[in-house]
């Protein structure tokens, strides 16, 4: 069974400083994929960066840069210079791998509220 | 707009009546998914179809809920007999299975169902 751990429920960051948010997973499979979804209050969840358990290189995708340590089972976003329009919830995910009629399938920690403040 | 669509974005009801909710996934997508959000919960995992073909379905789907995607296309969510701890937000996504690993899932922009 897979098992993503987000324990910020909150926090709290100044407009242009950067933020790192938590995420811990559990799997067996050596092979998975990570992500990062952001849910502004109208409810759709944007995809930010992923992550695959094969990379080399930890991802970044603009001001947001994954910090992928394997070895402590950790995925932790990090947003660079952030703004205003970044508060919102933010989700860690992990997908079912390959192989199986689950793949594709996401699991979700249970978020993060991000509050910039100007 | 290209994006996954969900049909009606706000859902007050009932309980004891039946509702249904649409999705129409990205176009070229054969990959798609329904999740259920609480408040102050992440998404959790429904039912997921590949085309027409519904490949699983969470323990959470109880009998009173039913899901179809009609040749492959848009896909409906009904549930029969609503409680009030159906009361959620409904999250459809679409993917597309393909090569790459990097196939990630793009959301709709949910429906949120209240039961009365």
């Amino acid at each position: 069974a897979q098992k993503i751990t987000q324990t910020q429920p909150g926090m709290f960051v100044q407009e242009k400083e950067a933020v790192t948010l938590d995420c811990t997973y559990d799997t067996s499979d050596p092979s998975y994929g990570l992500f990062w979804y952001k849910q502004p209050s109208s409810g759709e969840m944007i995809f930010l960066i992923y992550q695959g358990s094969y990379d080399q290189q930890n991802a970044t995708e603009g001001r947001y840069s994954l910090n992928f340590q394997k070895a402590r089972k950790s995925a932790n976003l990090v947003i660079s210079a952030s703004q205003l329009g970044d508060s919102a919830m933010y989700f860690c995910a992990m997908r079912s791998p390959p192989g199986g009629t689950s793949y594709g399938k996401l699991t979700f920690g249970q978020g993060t509220i991000l509050t910039v403040h100007p | 707009d290209t994006g996954v669509s969900q049909d009606p974005r706000h859902k007050i009801t009932k309980r004891g009546q039946n509702v249904t909710f649409r999705c129409d996934p990205i176009s070229e997508h054969n990959r798609l998914y329904w999740y259920r959000q609480t408040l102050g919960q992440g998404p959790e995992f429904l039912t997921y179809f590949q085309n027409e073909a519904q490949l699983e379905k969470s323990r959470l789907l109880s009998d009173r809920f039913s899901a179809e995607r009609p040749k492959g296309s848009f896909s409906t969510l009904e549930i029969q007999r609503t409680e009030q701890g159906d009361s959620a937000m409904y999250l459809c996504a679409s993917s597309l299975r393909g090569q790459g690993t990097n196939t990630e899932a793009f959301f709709g922009q949910g429906t949120r169902l209240t039961v009365v």
